[in-house]
């Protein structure tokens, strides 16, 4: 079992939806990365957080620390959020480690 | 203006062959990484270089050699190419020190594959 689990593996939504993709991980970590990958394969960081909440445009990032389990929402989804999105911990012991999960494909169709 | 570019974005190979990926950033930043995807899209981290530095090598054969000649550049060096090594190289920067804590520029990757 990979120890940063996301779900839905795929979506797919219409145009105007409000998505959520969760992340869950079993290991203690400092903080967490939510990434794009577009469908060229470019990839763009989006947030970074440790704790509470972070807010860019339509997307929202919220963190549970004690309940490992971070989610991901868009509001007024739009084709042009189709995309991987990927989430990445960093987790502790000894030396830190970036363990990333495995994904979650979205479609938005108009 | 690219701010992390790497070259080349398509690399087409025999096994046992050696190969160079390079990667540059323009953004002044003091870190740079590399990552590999695989065909099942995974990602994971392969080399981290603080100004020029090595700070992390994660379980990677030593088949796999980066080089810093200065902190703009990152190269990757494959020796004795193995059909597992197809897959698609980011390359990556960020401006603080502190390890992955700062957000990461990505270049647009090079697609790897190994006949």
């Amino acid at each position: 079992k990979n120890e940063v689990e996301q779900s839905p593996q795929n979506l797919t939504a219409q145009e105007g939806e409000f998505i959520t993709i969760n992340c869950s991980y079993s290991v203690g970590i400092s903080a967490l990365h939510w990434l794009q990958q577009h469908p060229g394969g470019g990839i763009v960081s989006l947030f970074m957080l440790s704790s509470g909440k972070k807010k860019h445009g339509r997307l929202i990032a919220t963190i549970n620390i004690q309940e490992k389990h971070s989610s991901l929402h868009i509001t007024a989804s739009h084709p042009r959020d189709s995309a991987v999105y990927i989430c990445a911990v960093i987790a502790f012991g000894g030396s830190e480690k970036l363990v990333f999960g495995k994904g979650t494909k979205l479609t938005v169709n108009p | 203006d690219t701010a992390v570019s790497q070259t080349p974005k398509y690399l087409v190979t025999q096994m046992g062959n050696d190969k160079s990926i390079k990667c540059e950033q323009n953004l002044g930043h003091d870190t740079m990484y590399w990552y590999k995807q695989d065909s099942k899209k995974f990602l994971k981290i392969m080399f981290s270089y603080n100004n020029k530095e090595l700070i992390i090598n994660e379980t990677v054969p030593n088949r796999f050699s980066p080089k810093s000649p200065d902190k703009a550049h990152l190269n990757l060096h494959i020796n004795s190419l193995e059909l597992g090594d197809s897959a698609v190289y980011f390359c990556a920067s960020s401006q603080d020190n502190r390890r992955y804590t700062d957000t990461q520029y990505f270049g647009p990757g090079t697609r790897l594959t190994v006949l």
